[in-house]
């Protein structure tokens, strides 16, 4: 079964305290792993997309890493206004028949 | 990238109302999708929606309880009918074309008292 999960659930850190977050899968056919974020009250905001594994992105203090089995969003030295919940989906399947697969997501918060 | 507008953005309803919410791209695309987010959890396919046929729902929803229409390229609605406080959650539009990423209106606020 088609599956997505992410760890921690929720992640506190103090303002400049690099860490990562963590999206493991299990797909049938992966066609691209993406990286959102979320903002309390809206809709997903979108961060990557990973077709390949060893393929890394990059944007301001996030990069997003890819595995056969895994990718990370690694958060370098964290700013108070990275707060949100960071979600991670995956694409199975193809043409008409696609559709993402979402992870629960991570909800950082970080402090000031 | 696509930019989609969402109404409302948020609504009180009484329970056994129906609430149509609307979803409209700057851009024409063939897939449109409806998701509903439920407080504290992930994103839930409701139904993709093609321009032309009948909408595909998910298990778990139904067509009698969520009608969508999409009678363009540009444009869809979904109805939530005969609510009840379970509906209460935060309905998502979003649209992609095929080999990129998944694009969404800022969503609808929806509580059924």
């Amino acid at each position: 079964e088609d599956q997505v999960t992410q760890s921690p659930e929720a992640l506190r850190l103090q303002e400049g305290e690099s860490s990562s977050l963590n999206c493991s899968y299990t797909v049938s056919g992966l066609r691209g792993l993406f990286w959102y974020r979320q903002d309390p009250g809206k809709g997903p905001e979108f961060l990557f997309t990973l077709y390949s594994a060893g393929e890394e992105k990059e944007k301001e203090r996030l990069k997003a890493t890819l595995t056969k089995k895994e990718s990370f969003l690694h958060i370098t030295a964290p700013k108070p206004e990275d707060s949100a919940t960071y979600l991670c989906a995956v694409q199975a399947g193809a043409g008409n028949n696609r559709k993402l697969i979402w992870g629960l997501g991570t909800s950082l918060g970080v402090n000031p | 990238s696509a930019v989609i507008s969402q109404k409302p953005s948020r609504d009180i309803c009484q329970r056994g109302t129906s609430l149509t919410i609307q979803c409209q791209v700057d851009s024409q695309v063939t897939m449109m999708f409806w998701y509903r987010q439920q407080p504290g959890q992930s994103l839930t396919l409701i139904a993709t929606a093609n321009q032309g046929s009948e909408a595909t729902y998910e298990s778990g929803f139904v067509i009698d309880k969520f009608p969508i229409s999409r009678p363009n390229l540009t444009f869809s609605t979904l109805t939530v009918s005969n609510m009840s406080p379970e509906d209460s959650s935060i309905y998502l539009c979003s649209v992609e074309r095929i080999g990129t990423e998944a694009f969404f209106g800022q969503g609808t606020r929806l509580t059924v008292v």
